[in-house]
C-alpha cells in the first residue's frame, strides 16, 4: 500500500506571496491533518479535515487555511507568506476520526524557504 | 492545555550501550501515546501507540513502556541505524480533540560504532 505522499517536497517563495500544498493519503484513509516542524518550536498541530470538514484547529493566523476533497486529498495554503513561515509540513493520514487505535501516519513533508 | 516533555534532549551512545529515554505528559484524559521516530529530512514513521498504564509493547531494540505520568522508550544494544530522533507524542481523549497530536521537542540519538 502505498504512504502518504505530499507534493511538492520543496518549495522557495519570497515574503508577501502565497502558497498551495497537497498531501494525498493512505488509500481509504478519511482524516488528514497538517503540522507545522521547525527548530524552535518542534512539530505544531494546525489542522484537521475529514468528510472534506475541518474538525479541529491549531494557534495559527487565519493566513494558514486548508481544505479537503471528496476523494479525502488534501491542500493547505499560507497567504501573505512571512520569514517565519518557513518550516517543514508534513501531512498525517488517518482510517477514522477520535477513534481509539487510529494512528496517524506521516508524509515526507514539504520543506517550505521564504527569503 | 496539553503538555508533552522529553528529555534529555540528546544522547550519545557507544554501539551495544543500552539507554532509556523519557516521554512526561499532562494530557486531558489520555486516548493514546505515541512514540514516533524521525531521521534528517523525512516525516515522523510510527513506532508504537501506548494505550493505558502498565502497557508495554516492543520491537526489534525498542521497548516503550507507560505509566500515568510518564512513558519510556529502551533502546537495548543499540546499532549505528538507530541513530534518529524520537518522538513522543499524546492523543486527548475528548471527542473534539480528533486525531490530533500534542508532540514533545524529541530526543536525538546518535549512536557510535
Amino acid at each position: 500500500k502505498a504512504g502518504v505522499t505530499q507534493t511538492p517536497r520543496y518549495l522557495i517563495k519570497t515574503r508577501g506571496q502565497q502558497v498551495t500544498l497537497s498531501c494525498s493519503p493512505i488509500s481509504g484513509h478519511r482524516s488528514v491533518s497538517w503540522y507545522q516542524q521547525t527548530p524552535g518550536q518542534g512539530l505544531q498541530f494546525l489542522f484537521e479535515y475529514f468528510s472534506e470538514t475541518q474538525r479541529n484547529k491549531g494557534n495559527f493566523p487565519g493566513r494558514f487555511s486548508g481544505r479537503q476533497f471528496s476523494n479525502s486529498r488534501s491542500e493547505m495554503n499560507v497567504s501573505t507568506l512571512e520569514l517565519g513561515d518557513s518550516a517543514l509540513y508534513l501531512c498525517a493520514s488517518s482510517l477514522g476520526w477520535g477513534s481509539v487505535g487510529d494512528t496517524q501516519y506521516f508524509g515526507p513533508g514539504t520543506r517550505l524557504t521564504v527569503l | 492545555e496539553d503538555q508533552v516533555t522529553q528529555s534529555p534532549e540528546a544522547l550519545r551512545l557507544q554501539e551495544g550501550e543500552s539507554s532509556s529515554l523519557n516521554c512526561s505528559y499532562t494530557v486531558s484524559g489520555l486516548r493514546g501515546l505515541f512514540w514516533y521516530r524521525q531521521d534528517p529530512g523525512k516525516g515522523p514513521e510510527f513506532l508504537f501507540t501506548l494505550y493505558s498504564a502498565g502497557e508495554e509493547k516492543e520491537k526489534e531494540r525498542l521497548k516503550a513502556t507507560l505509566t500515568k505520568k510518564e512513558s519510556f522508550l529502551h533502546i537495548t544494544a543499540p546499532k549505528p541505524e538507530d541513530s534518529a530522533t524520537y518522538l513522543c507524542a499524546v492523543q486527548a481523549g475528548y471527542k473534539a480533540a480528533g486525531n490530533k497530536l500534542t508532540f514533545g521537542g524529541g530526543t536525538r540519538v546518535l549512536v557510535k560504532p
